[in-house]
């Protein structure tokens, strides 16, 4: 089993419509989550992090996490063809001394 | 510079060749990390680096050699690659070695084995 799931895709939404991202981890004592944001040809780069369950809004950004359910996700609202990226799903180990990536959701938002 | 740097940003070598990656974080955090990403795979954590000690190895085979000798500086070292080595190498910094808030990555070197 993989220790942080996310679906491939691609996701294709509109432009101005809100895009829905998922994982799933599989270590129950994981404490920090984290979603990075990867363009083609380019480093990651952190835009969330999330700690206790419920929500998390910084800007057109939500980042959600159910610790029961082992499941953390990312809403983008209003998204914009700029926001079409991959988004990596992150979670730190039960030592909490590194973090595990998911293979990434490729988004896309269509003019 | 601020952030971190990784030099060069592109290197293609022979499987016969020795280079070496070089990675520079301007964060003052004392924890460092080696990743390579292939095409179509999660992030492969490589080394870890707390306090310039090597804390993890993830069974990474022995033609690379990490080296950290400072908490600003990490290096990876090449030689005789094979092709399936080709892939972004990224390194990252993190404070105090944790990651509860998270990695900064710097921008990789993309590495080509011929």
């Amino acid at each position: 089993q993989k220790e942080v799931e996310q679906n491939s895709g691609p996701l294709s939404v509109p432009e101005g419509a809100i895009a829905s991202l998922n994982c799933t981890y599989s270590d129950r004592v994981s404490q920090s989550f984290f979603w990075y944001r990867q363009y083609s040809g380019k480093s990651p780069e952190l835009i969330m992090s999330i700690y206790s369950n419920g929500d998390k809004e910084d800007g057109r950004f939500t980042a959600q996490l159910n610790k029961a359910s082992q499941y953390v996700s990312l809403l983008i609202r209003d998204s914009q063809p700029s926001d079409s990226a991959t988004y990596l799903c992150a979670v730190d180990n039960n030592a909490g001394n590194m973090l595990t990536f998911g293979g990434g959701t490729r988004l896309m938002v269509k003019p | 510079e601020t952030g971190v740097t990784q030099t060069p940003r592109h290197l293609v070598m022979g499987m016969t060749n020795k280079k070496s990656l070089k990675c520079e974080q301007h964060l003052g955090h004392n924890a460092m990390y080696w990743y390579k990403q292939s095409a179509k795979k999660p992030l492969e954590l490589m080394f870890v680096y707390s306090l310039e000690e090597r804390v993890e190895n993830n069974s990474v085979p022995s033609r690379f050699s990490p080296e950290c000798p400072n908490s600003s500086h990490l290096f990876l070292h090449l030689h005789t690659l094979q092709p399936e080595d080709s892939a972004l190498y990224l390194c990252a910094s993190s404070q105090d070695g944790r990651g509860d808030y998270g990695y900064t990555f710097g921008s990789g070197t993309r590495l080509t084995v011929v």
